[in-house]
C-alpha cells in the first residue's frame, strides 16, 4: 500500500521554542493532507486540512498562528508548533490521500506513524 | 451534524472466539465508511472500507465489516480473534467539505484478546 512518512517520531522541546513536523507521501502525490491531534485514550481530532499551493483550512478552535501548516509540494506538508507550551504536548498524526484524478476518488487516506511531542 | 459513534470503549474476547466492534454513523447522503487499527505510539493502519456494492466488506488480517443502511451501522467483525488483534480500532466516515473531503473518526474501541 501507499506509504506516508512522518518525521520525527518523537521530539522533546523546551517551552517557548518551535517544532516542525514533516509529513511526506513517499510513493504517490497528495493534493490534500490532513493533520490530527490525539490526546491519550481519545480519538483523532482534525486540526486542519492542508492543500498543496494554498492556505490550509483550519477546524474551529484551532489557532492558525500557533499551528502553522505549509504544503509546498504534492508530497510534503509540514506542521510547525510555534512557541510551544506543555499543553501542546500530544500525539500528532498526518494523513494523505492520493489525487482524485489519478484514481483516488474512492481510495482511503494513508496515515503517518505519528509524532509524539513533549514540551517541557 | 455528521458523526460516528463507537458505543464501546473496550471489548474483551477470548482468543479463537468471534469478535464484533460496533460502529454507527450519522451522515447526509451515501456514506463512505472506513475501519482503521492503531497500535501503541503508531499511526493508523487501514483495515477496510465501504463505498458501494456488497454490504459485506472483507479487509486485511481476516477482518470484515457489514454495512447496514437501515440501522446506519458498520460493525467490524472477525470469526476467530487472535491475541495479536489487541489494539485500538477506529471507525471513520468520509464527508465532503468545501470542495474536498475530511474524515470524522469515532472515539475508538480498545480490543483486548485474551489468551
Amino acid at each position: 500500500g501507499a506509504v506516508v512518512s512522518q518525521h520525527p517520531s518523537r521530539v522533546i522541546c523546551k517551552s517557548g521554542t518551535s517544532v516542525k513536523i514533516e509529513c511526506r507521501s513517499l510513493d504517490f502525490q497528495a493534493t490534500t493532507m490532513f493533520w490530527y491531534r490525539q490526546f491519550p485514550k481519545q480519538s483523532l481530532m482534525l486540526m486542519a486540512t492542508s492543500n498543496e499551493g494554498s492556505k490550509a483550512t483550519y477546524e474551529q478552535g484551532v489557532e492558525k498562528d500557533k499551528f502553522l501548516i505549509n504544503h509546498a509540494s504534492l508530497t510534503l506538508s509540514t506542521l510547525t508548533v510555534t512557541s510551544a507550551h506543555p499543553e501542546d504536548s500530544s500525539f500528532y498524526i498526518c494523513s494523505a490521500r492520493p489525487q482524485i484524478r489519478t484514481g483516488g476518488r474512492h481510495t482511503e487516506a494513508f496515515f503517518g506513524q505519528g509524532t509524539r511531542l513533549t514540551v517541557v | 451534524a455528521q458523526s460516528v459513534a463507537q458505543p464501546e470503549d473496550q471489548v474483551n474476547v477470548a482468543e479463537g472466539n468471534p469478535l464484533t466492534v460496533k460502529c454507527t454513523y450519522s451522515v447526509s447522503g451515501n456514506p463512505y465508511l472506513f475501519w482503521y487499527v492503531q497500535y501503541p505510539n503508531r499511526g493508523l493502519q487501514f483495515l477496510l472500507k465501504y463505498i458501494t456494492g456488497d454490504n459485506l466488506v472483507k479487509g486485511s488480517y481476516g477482518f470484515e465489516a457489514e454495512f447496514n443502511k437501515s440501522q446506519t451501522s458498520f460493525h467490524l467483525k472477525k470469526p476467530s480473534a487472535l491475541v495479536s488483534d489487541s489494539a485500538l480500532y477506529f471507525c471513520a466516515v468520509r464527508v465532503a467539505t468545501s470542495g474536498t473531503y475530511k474524515y470524522i473518526f469515532g472515539t475508538g474501541t480498545r480490543l483486548k484478546v485474551l489468551a
